[in-house]
């Protein structure tokens, strides 16, 4: 229960594109859905986050899209360049949970020229 | 900008012997975290930690595993007797008052041999 599903594991895109990438879970305690990016070699950085008391936020080209009925988010990167070539990682919490952030399993996004 | 930092970026140590991972959290940050990254998996949440003392731990931090804020500073990760499947990148995360927000340091890849 404590899991959260994440698809594609890969993603390939063309610049310019849009890159949607999806997440599920089931336990609905969680109130706090955030998206990392991670370059190789690095630290998870927080991109964008939601709570599920709305559907849709979004940050400059990174928007999240929450589906609380459904128990999905998503992540889309519209006009999508070679510089977002990263591993997307969703995750969830719920504050009686610690704030314990569990993560998906993550989707290496490539964009090509 | 403010961040978390972590020492040392790699150590390789024998198995069997004692590590300890240090993390300096971000300065007014209240909420401290370890997590894990076995190479080309998802993250796993180690242990939190709040108004010093553990507030939850996972599976993985058994008796081999202890966290300490030796100073206003510093967190620090031991590992007591290392085992080669502790080999993964070693992330400490930080979060203010609201606790939701976490903020990673950039790791410490660890190689049990």
């Amino acid at each position: 229960q404590q899991q959260v599903k994440q698809s594609p594991q890969s993603l390939i895109v063309q610049k310019g594109g849009i890159s949607i990438i999806n997440c599920a879970y089931e336990n609905t305690a969680f109130d706090y859905f955030p998206w990392y990016q991670q370059f190789p070699g690095k630290g998870p950085a927080l991109l964008i986050a939601i709570r599920p008391d709305v559907s849709e936020k979004k940050e400059g080209r990174f928007t999240i899209s929450f589906n609380k009925s459904a128990k999905q988010f998503s992540l889309h990167i519209m006009d999508s360049q070679p510089g977002d070539s990263a591993t997307y990682f969703c995750a969830a919490s719920h504050t009686g949970g610690g704030n314990k952030l569990t993560f998906g399993t993550g989707t290496q996004l490539k964009v090509e020229l | 900008e403010p961040e978390v930092t972590q020492t040392p970026s790699h150590q390789v140590t024998q198995m069997g012997q004692e590590v300890i991972l240090r993390c300096v959290p971000i300065s007014n940050h209240l909420y401290f975290y370890w997590y894990r990254q076995i190479l080309g998996q998802k993250v796993e949440f180690l242990v939190s930690f709040y108004n010093n003392e553990i507030s939850e731990k996972s599976e993985i931090f058994d008796d081999q595993f202890s966290v300490e804020r030796p100073d206003g500073s510093n967190f620090t990760l031991k590992i007591r007797s290392t085992k080669l499947e502790d080999s993964a990148m070693y992330f400490c995360a930080s979060s203010g008052t609201e606790g939701k927000t976490q903020y990673f340091g950039p790791g410490t890849r660890l190689l049990v041999l």
